[in-house]
């Protein structure tokens, strides 16, 4: 049971146009939602997160979209650059002290191209 | 560099040997995490300690596999008798309590580089 939901799978993207990737969650204990970043040959590296008491987070040309009802949330990037062209992962966790299960939960992946 | 480190960062074994892999954290992160990447997936976790106390363990992580953080620094992850299935990138993570609206939660997991495993 796949419990974060990632797509596209592959994105093509012009030089400052907007790429979007979506994703969809199951379980409503998720508290925290991050994005991850990822080039080849390197780890994962977080780009951007936001919990549920929010419905937008910006940070520089990436914003996350959240709707809670819907159970959904967007990474949208503006301006996209050929820097940009990487691996994006979507992500839930629940960051529960007392429960202490705090371990991601990766979506599948959308790589993303920028055409120059 | 004060980032979490990995070692080796490239590893090719024949099936049936026992490969083990070193994780290096973020010098004041007191939990530690070890991830499964497989080509064209997202990270799955297997295992995480805080300190040196072994917490959760994934279902991935078969009784071939065993990971230790004995002084609650640095942390191996082994796996016996590899199959070929194993190839996969493993990846290590680590991070430290902050205190928020909700109390102490730990947010922000810093990747290592990983170590990819090819099994022959």
């Amino acid at each position: 049971q796949q419990q974060v939901k990632q797509s596209p799978q592959s994105l093509i993207v012009q030089k400052g146009g907007i790429s979007i990737i979506n994703c969809a969650y199951e379980n409503t204990a998720f508290d925290y939602f991050p994005w991850y970043q990822q080039f080849p040959g390197k780890g994962p590296a977080l780009l951007i997160a936001i919990r549920p008491d929010v419905s937008e987070k910006k940070e520089g040309r990436f914003t996350i979209s959240f709707n809670k009802s819907a159970k959904q949330f967007s990474l949208h990037i503006m301006d996209s650059q050929p820097g940009d062209s990487a691996t994006y992962f979507c992500a839930a966790s629940i960051t529960d002290e007392v429960n202490r299960d705090d371990k991601i939960i990766f979506g599948k992946g959308t790589r993303l191209h920028i055409l120059p | 560099d004060t980032g979490v480190s990995q070692d080796p960062r490239h590893k090719i074994t024949k099936r049936g040997q026992n490969v083990t892999f070193r994780c290096d954290p973020i010098s004041e992160h007191n939990r530690l995490y070890w991830y499964r990447q497989t080509l064209g997936q997202g990270p799955e976790f297997l295992t995480y300690f805080q300190n040196e106390a072994q917490l959760e363990k994934s279902r991935l992580l078969s009784d071939r596999f065993s990971a230790e953080r004995p002084k609650g620094s640095f942390s191996t992850l082994e796996i016996q008798r590899t199959e070929q299935g194993d190839s996969a990138m493993y990846l290590c993570a680590s991070s430290s309590p902050s205190l928020g609206t909700s109390g102490i939660s730990y947010n922000e997991q810093f990747f290592g580089p990983g170590t990819r495993l090819t099994v022959l």
